[in-house]
């Protein structure tokens, strides 16, 4: 079964300074990969996703992630962090093998400090 | 816009007591996800349709829980005899068939059993 882990469940970075929110999966198949974003009483907003090709992944609001099978990682992140990007931030994978459901991993609160 | 939307966004009730939430995801997508959070946790996966056709159910998805999409449109979440573990963000998500789309989520109805 698919499962992903996001090991850190607060991450703290002064604005301006350059972001990142981990993240490693395990499928049994090829992994689409996905990060979400969750603001206060909102729902989950689509950040970016990994389906194939160049490992670099660029999405919404500056965002990126990188994809990297030999460490089974997708990390999330950004050059220069704002205020508003304060949230929780969530990874998830769908196993390629034809499954539907998202598995998402237990969040990373990202707080940006002026 | 033309997002996900869910109502009510908020219901208490009592313990006992049936609730039946509403989803009307995206017009074009023909799949529809459930999905339950607690706090802390990122979204667990309850059951999705695609069409009108219900194809997979979570095991967390107990004899009290149903989900429907009559005409493949709007879906609706009743829960029955509703319990206080019961309390919890109830996520609507719709798609796009296929793996390569990814989920847009609506801002979830929260939920309080007293």
């Amino acid at each position: 079964a698919q499962s992903v882990a996001q090991p850190e469940d607060q991450v703290n970075v002064a604005e301006g300074n350059p972001l990142t929110v981990k993240c490693t999966y395990s499928v049994s198949g090829n992994p689409y990969l996905f990060w979400y974003v969750q603001y206060p009483n909102r729902g989950l907003q689509f950040l970016l996703k990994y389906i194939t090709g160049d490992n670099l992944v660029k999405g919404s609001y500056g965002f990126e992630a990188e994809f990297n099978k030999s460490q089974t990682s997708f990390h999330l992140k950004k050059p220069s962090a704002l205020v508003s990007d304060s949230a929780l931030y969530f990874c998830a994978v769908r196993d390629g093998q034809g499954a539907q459901k998202l598995v998402f991993g237990q969040g990373t609160r990202l707080t940006i400090n002026p | 816009d033309t997002g996900v939307s869910q109502n009510p966004r908020h219901k208490i009730t009592k313990r006992g007591q049936n609730v039946t939430f509403r989803c009307d995801p995206i017009s074009e997508h023909n799949r529809l996800y459930w999905y339950r959070q607690t706090l802390g946790q990122g979204p667990e996966f309850l059951t999705y349709f695609q069409n009108e056709a219900q194809l997979e159910k979570s095991r967390l998805l107990s004899d009290r829980f149903s989900a429907e999409r009559p005409k493949g449109s709007f879906s609706t979440l009743e829960i029955q005899r509703t319990e206080q573990g019961d309390s919890a963000m109830y996520l609507c998500a719709s798609s796009s068939s296929g793996v390569l789309y990814e989920q847009y989520f609506g801002p979830g109805t929260r939920l309080t059993v007293t």
